[in-house]
Parts: C-alpha cells; structure tokens; sequence
C-alpha cells in the first residue's frame, strides 16, 4: 500500500513570497490533515478535511495560509506572503476512521 | 484547553539500558492515546495505541501506559538500541473532536553504542 506522498520535500524562499505545497493522501482515507511543526516542538493542526469539507481550520493564519482538497483526494497548502516564522515542517497525513498515516513532510525555509 | 508535555526533551543512553519517556497532559477527557517515532527528514510512525478505556498496550520491546484519571502516560523502551535514536511524540485525541490530535513536544533519543 502506497503512503502519504508530499511535494516537494523542500523549499526555500525569501520572506514576501508564495509558496504551496502538494498532498497525496493514501487511496480511500476520506480525513486529511496539515501539520506545521516548528523546530524543537510537536506538530500543531492547521486545517482538517472531510471528504472535500473542511471540518477545523481553528488554528490556520487565514489571513496568508489558504488550502483545498479538490475532488476529495489530493491537497494544496498555500502560504501568500510568507514571514520568517513559517519556516516549519509542513506535514500532510490521512486516516480512515481512526489512525492517521503521515507523509514524510516539506521543510520549508523562509529568509 | 489541552496541553501535552513531554519529559525529558532530550536523553542520551548507552546501548542496552531500559529507559522511561513520560508524557502528561491537562485534561483527561481524551478519546485514546497516541506514541509516535519520527526519523530526521521523515513523517512519524505510529507506535502504540491505547484506547481510553485500556491501561497499557505493548509491542515487542516497547510498553506504553496510560492513567488518564492522572493525566499520565509511559513509553518504557526495553534493552534499547542504537536503532531506537529518533525523536519519540505523545499525542491524545481530544474527546468528541474529530479525530484531533494535540502533541507533546517530544523526547530526543539518543542511544549509544
């Protein structure tokens, strides 16, 4: 069985800039997460999809970070403008009903 | 709102020690807890499971524990290796949520030869 795959592992970009970042969740997980993990600190929640719904975005900087996930499949995270405090771990994961599967992740570098 | 901390942030060991990772968090109403690995430059791989209702769950040389009336929970690691070396999460489920999950900070696992 084929996993999480992320795109691409990783980026660097100068602050003010765009940036987005691709998920391919494992076939027939309905749930989809974003992570941002800074360093030295757990992941922490970003957005969260049901099928195409989103069911918690709480803890997203609407105001710069955007997603979607089109078709209820794959997802994009996108950051427009991008401040030096994005510099993370951005990680994409999937779950049937209960366990949730990570991709490897997209480290991101801000300057 | 739910906490999760993790003790110690780091720990270096000699090959073949039995070691303990403790994990608290705040409020006890969580659906189940989680132990996660995670490799540099690697997502994390899901360990052990303990379901609320469960005092422990084990895996060959690993052994997690969970008193959710204390906020409380051990990964013991048995005669460690220098292939256990990566950074060990804590994550809980928060009850009634869907399928949310609050982490600790992790512990930094060295494991010497």
């Amino acid at each position: 069985e084929a996993g999480v795959a992320q795109s691409p592992r990783y980026k660097i970009i100068e602050k003010r800039q765009s940036v987005a970042f691709w998920c391919n969740p494992i076939s027939g997980h309905a749930t989809l997460y974003w992570y941002q993990q800074i360093l030295g600190q757990g992941p922490k929640l970003l957005i969260q999809f049901q099928n195409n719904g989103v069911v918690d975005d709480s803890q997203l900087p609407k105001d710069r970070f955007s997603a979607e996930r089109l078709k209820g499949v794959d997802s994009t995270l996108k950051i427009q403008p991008a401040k030096l405090e994005d510099s993370a771990v951005y990680l994409c994961a999937s779950s049937p009903p209960d366990t949730q599967y990570f991709g490897p992740g997209t480290r991101l570098t801000v300057l | 709102k739910q906490e999760v901390t993790q003790i110690p942030a780091a720990l270096s060991v000699p090959e073949g020690e039995n070691l303990v990772l403790n994990c608290s968090f705040t409020d006890s109403a969580i659906y189940n807890l989680q132990w996660f690995r995670q490799d540099p430059g690697k997502g994390l791989t899901s360990l052990l499971l303990i379901q609320s209702s469960q005092r422990e769950q084990t895996s060959g040389r690993l052994n997690a524990s969970l008193d959710k009336s204390s906020g409380r929970s051990t990964l013991y690691i048995a005669a460690s290796q220098p292939g256990d070396s990566a950074t060990y999460l804590c994550a809980v489920r928060v009850a009634g949520g869907y399928n949310k999950l609050i982490f600790g900070a992790g512990t930094r696992l060295a494991v010497h030869p």
